[in-house]
């Protein structure tokens, strides 16, 4: 159990809805990250917050939007959902030295 | 910016068998270094990183690496493979600075015959 936290486990929704993933880090950890996994594209960075600001983007698409909270969890939300969205979406949380922790992920599926 | 390269897709070794997976980085200093293994429906767990230092690490379920700064090289090895170490394992390399971001490779899924 490496301490961080992702809800839901799963998701099946239809395309062109939205959903919002949620993470909560490590107890005292600052840093968090967001991964996309799909098969075709590997384990891809989308997103990174230190202590409730943006501090690098990766390959997020527009319709991906991020935010971490002042209790310094963190929701991902995905809007206009399509087919090609499906994957794995996993958290990861850091404290000093660079050494990232991740969830279990959520396994998204769109229809 | 940085890469990296798992050259193998899948290896297939049986159980007690030695293990070696190969992991090649492109980067113009020396990186940041790590080893993740993920188990079918799980996260990734960290299986040792390199940070400077001795350059043969030690990690967790009797994993370890070297780091060959000639040859851009962080292979992971394991004298004797069990079956429970059948899984996807991922090398990441990190610049020094900035936001630490790493750049993972594709991955080495692990087949272990009894």
């Amino acid at each position: 159990d490496s301490g961080v936290t992702q809800t839901p486990k799963h998701l099946i929704t239809a395309t062109g809805q939205r959903v919002t993933l949620r993470c909560s880090p490590r107890s005292g950890d600052l840093s968090v990250y967001w991964y996309q996994q799909s098969l075709d594209q590997g384990l891809q960075f989308l997103i990174h917050y230190y202590n409730g600001e943006e501090r690098a983007k990766g390959n997020i698409l527009e319709r991906f939007s991020a935010q971490q909270f002042p209790d310094l969890h963190s929701e991902l939300n995905l809007s206009s959902l399509e087919l090609g969205d499906s994957a794995l979406y996993f958290c990861a949380s850091s404290g000093v030295l660079e050494t990232q922790y991740f969830g279990p992920g959520t396994r998204l599926l769109v229809l | 910016a940085q890469s990296v390269t798992q050259p193998d897709i899948h290896i297939t070794v049986s159980e007690g068998a030695s293990l070696e997976l190969r992991c090649n980085y492109s980067y113009g200093a020396t990186p940041y270094l790590f080893w993740y293994v993920q188990s079918p429906g799980q996260g990734l767990q960290l299986l040792l990183k390199y940070f400077s230092g001795d350059t043969l690490v030690q990690g967790i379920k009797g994993f370890e690496a070297e780091f060959k700064r000639s040859q851009s090289s962080f292979n992971l090895r394991k004298p004797s493979v069990h079956w429970s170490d059948a899984a996807e394992y991922f090398c990441a390399v990190a610049a020094r600075g900035g936001s630490y971001i790493p750049t993972f490779g594709r991955g080495t899924s692990l087949i272990v015959h009894p």
